[in-house]
């Protein structure tokens, strides 16, 4: 089983607070994913990196923001939290090295801004 | 982008039954589309995958199916159980390196 751990699993925040949450791998995969989870919305892909230093975009990424300084860890920070951005965070590791293969999931990480 | 839509949203179906969700994409380049299980409180994993060489592709009671002409692909689920009850997501690459996923379907399987 691929290793992957998020942390916190949960929070609670106040609105205009930063944010980090933090995922960490133990297999040297390169490509790292973050995802937010709201009903009707399914997964949204918020940031991805494809190697240390190498990040990328996805469709949600306004107000959040990412750094990959080491291959195990990808970190996702919301600057300034809004209510908008209560959901469930899932980071998640493509187990072939790219677009066109497994993506093996985190246990997610529920935020709740108050 | 790739756009991915799926329907229907939720979809309730008798023990024994058989159950089809289906999704449709918008890029010609997409290659390879995964189905993802969600259980109550879960992390999503993988069920079967396909890739656009294939055109089905079965793992028991459960196969996938897809037309790339039209750009869409199906999940069908025979015989289901009450274990099948749980959120289904497809999704496809489209050119760069992440997946799109759809909305998600909640599938309830009644005794």
């Amino acid at each position: 089983d691929a290793g992957i751990t998020q942390s916190p699993r949960h929070k609670v925040t106040e609105t205009g607070t930063p944010v980090t949450l933090r995922c960490h791998q133990t297999e040297n995969h390169r490509y790292m994913y973050w995802y937010r989870q709201d009903p009707g919305h399914g997964l949204r892909l918020i940031h991805y990196s494809y190697g240390v230093k190498d990040t990328d975009k996805g469709e949600v990424s306004d107000g959040y923001s990412v750094s990959r300084s080491k291959t195990e860890d990808f970190l996702l920070t919301l600057e300034s939290a809004t209510s908008s951005q209560t959901s469930v965070y899932f980071c998640a590791i493509s187990l072939s090295g790219g677009k066109d293969g497994e993506l093996f999931f985190g246990e997610g990480s529920r935020l709740t801004v108050l | 982008g790739e756009n991915v839509e799926q329907h229907p949203s939720t979809l309730s179906v008798q023990e024994g039954d058989s159950a089809v969700i289906k999704c449709t994409y918008s890029d010609s380049a997409s290659n390879y589309f995964p189905w993802y299980k969600q259980e109550l409180g879960k992390r999503p994993q993988l069920i079967i995958d396909i890739r656009s060489n294939v055109g089905e592709k079965k793992d028991q009671r459960i196969a996938v199916t897809l037309n790339k002409t039209a750009k869409h692909f199906s999940l069908h689920i025979t015989e289901t159980q009450p274990e099948d009850s749980a959120v289904y997501f497809c999704a496809a690459p489209g050119t760069a390196s992440k997946l799109t996923f759809g909305t998600g379907t909640r599938l309830q399987v009644t005794l």
